[in-house]
């Protein structure tokens, strides 16, 4: 069974300019969950899809970022137009019910990350 | 705000040895806890967790303690190997619906 997977898995690009990241979650997955970490710093939540809806946007920085879930399958987050600070490693998680997580039968499975330098 | 904090960057233990990495929160509404280990290039897995109903979680050579009282967890890698070289994340989450807030990481090194 493929794991989530993210495109690219590093992208470089001058500030100003637009970048979108790709994730497919796990299949069967409803919940599909995105996560940045920068500079080494924590993991921080950015928005939480349920299927196609947003569960929770709460964490996303700014309005430059916008991120779509069409037909609750992929994941796309843009970021437009990029600033430096934007620089970061972008997970992308899923899980099959946010329940499982309390359960202890399931957790949150990450992609490799999708590494956006700006320059 | 920083509600998780883990505030060793780094430890380094002989393998053999026991690590112990240690994790604060500040949110008392915390209900679960979770391990996470990651390896360069790739993303967070899941290693162990823990309800704030318990105080102990072991798993094999891991061991998760949760000292609610003191809004302190500690994860217990006995005994170290070299493939526990990895950064490890404390997370904390309170609700279902899987908004963790995690540390910064620990990076752990097992020297032979």
């Amino acid at each position: 069974e493929a794991g989530v997977t993210q495109f690219p898995s590093h992208s470089v690009i001058e500030k100003g300019q637009t970048v979108t990241l790709r994730c497919d979650p796990i299949s069967g997955h409803d919940n599909l969950y995105w996560y940045r970490r920068v500079m080494g710093k924590e993991i921080k939540f950015l928005l939480h899809f349920v299927k196609e809806s947003k569960q929770d946007e709460s964490g996303m920085p700014n309005n430059r970022f916008l991120a779509e879930r069409t037909g609750g399958t992929y994941s796309t987050l843009k970021v437009q137009p990029a600033e430096l600070e934007d620089s970061g490693v972008y997970f992308c998680a899923s899980s099959q019910e946010g329940l499982a997580l309390l359960r202890g039968t399931g957790e949150l499975f990450f992609g490799e990350g999708s590494r956006l330098t700006v320059l | 705000d920083q509600q998780v904090k883990q505030n060793s960057p780094s430890l380094s233990v002989q393998e053999g040895r026991i690590s112990i990495l240690n994790c604060d929160y500040t949110n008392s509404m915390f209900d679960y806890f979770l391990w996470y280990k990651k390896y360069p290039a790739e993303g967070p897995t899941f290693l162990i967790s823990i309800s704030s109903i318990k105080d102990k979680n072991e798993d094999g050579r891991f061991t998760v303690f949760l000292n609610k009282s003191a809004k302190h967890l500690s994860l217990h890698i006995v005994p170290s190997q070299p493939g526990d070289s990895a950064v490890y994340f404390c997370a904390a989450i309170k609700d279902s619906w899987g908004k963790l807030q995690f540390g910064a990481g620990t990076q752990v090194v097992v020297t032979p």
